[in-house]
């Protein structure tokens, strides 16, 4: 597709779970970045990507969280032992190159998880 | 300590008339300024962006206004139509950390009423 692809669109999940939620970034698109945005707050940096490594992870709350991008496109962000307080809406961006993203990255529409 | 700073969660206008919203950043070291506009269910799209080193960026109705001695920017809508009515989030990154992350703020939330 043009855009930043996100599936799936909702995922409600059991306290204790384990979840993955995946990202496809617009196709030759080096740098991919994930956010989350809790209600009422603006999307909070989480992890980015630059090729296939993990350029800056420093935004991952604690190590229940870990993400992967194997091939240098798709990214999936995992979550371990899932909590209430991890119910928020996850985003994913991608730029052409990490200093493209000063003057635009494209956001895909998100994924709202659930915890109950 | 939010960096980034949106402290009017909601504005209404009248559509025809100017938008103004504003925003405001601790963060010394933030060299480029974005908007983003996002509707309901959907991911935030880019807008408009400033670089520090200028002080006005405008694209077709919408111009951003940076004022770096007061750390200060804002966005405005001229004219507004319905269409604009969305939540409207401020960004910033620094260009020299080389983690290329923004920091947002909490949104503002625009309605146009026609």
């Amino acid at each position: 597709g043009a855009g930043v692809s996100q599936t799936p669109s909702n995922k409600v999940t059991e306290k204790g779970k384990y979840v993955e939620l995946r990202c496809d970034p617009i196709s030759g698109h080096t740098a991919l970045y994930w956010y989350r945005q809790s209600l009422g707050q603006g999307p909070e940096f989480l992890i980015y990507f630059q090729g296939t490594g993990a350029a800056d992870d420093s935004g991952l709350p604690n190590d229940r969280f870990f993400a992967v991008r194997p091939e240098g496109s798709v990214s999936t962000l995992k979550i371990q032992r899932t909590e209430r307080g991890d119910s928020a809406v996850y985003l994913c961006a991608s730029s052409l190159t990490p200093d493209r993203v000063n003057t635009e990255a494209f956001f895909g529409q998100g994924t709202r998880l659930t915890v109950v | 300590d939010q960096q980034v700073k949106q402290n009017s969660p909601s504005l209404s206008v009248q559509e025809g008339r100017i938008s103004i919203l504003n925003c405001d950043y601790t963060n010394s070291m933030f060299d480029y300024f974005l908007w983003y506009k996002k509707y309901p269910a959907e991911g935030p799209t880019f807008l408009i962006s400033i670089s520090s080193i200028k002080d006005k960026n405008e694209d077709g109705r919408f111009t951003v206004f940076l004022n770096k001695s007061a750390k200060h920017l804002s966005l405005h809508i001229v004219p507004s139509q319905p269409g604009d009515s969305a939540v409207y989030f401020c960004a910033a990154t620094h260009s020299g950390a080389g983690s290329y992350q923004l920091t947002f703020g909490k949104g503002t939330k625009l309605s146009v009423i026609p």
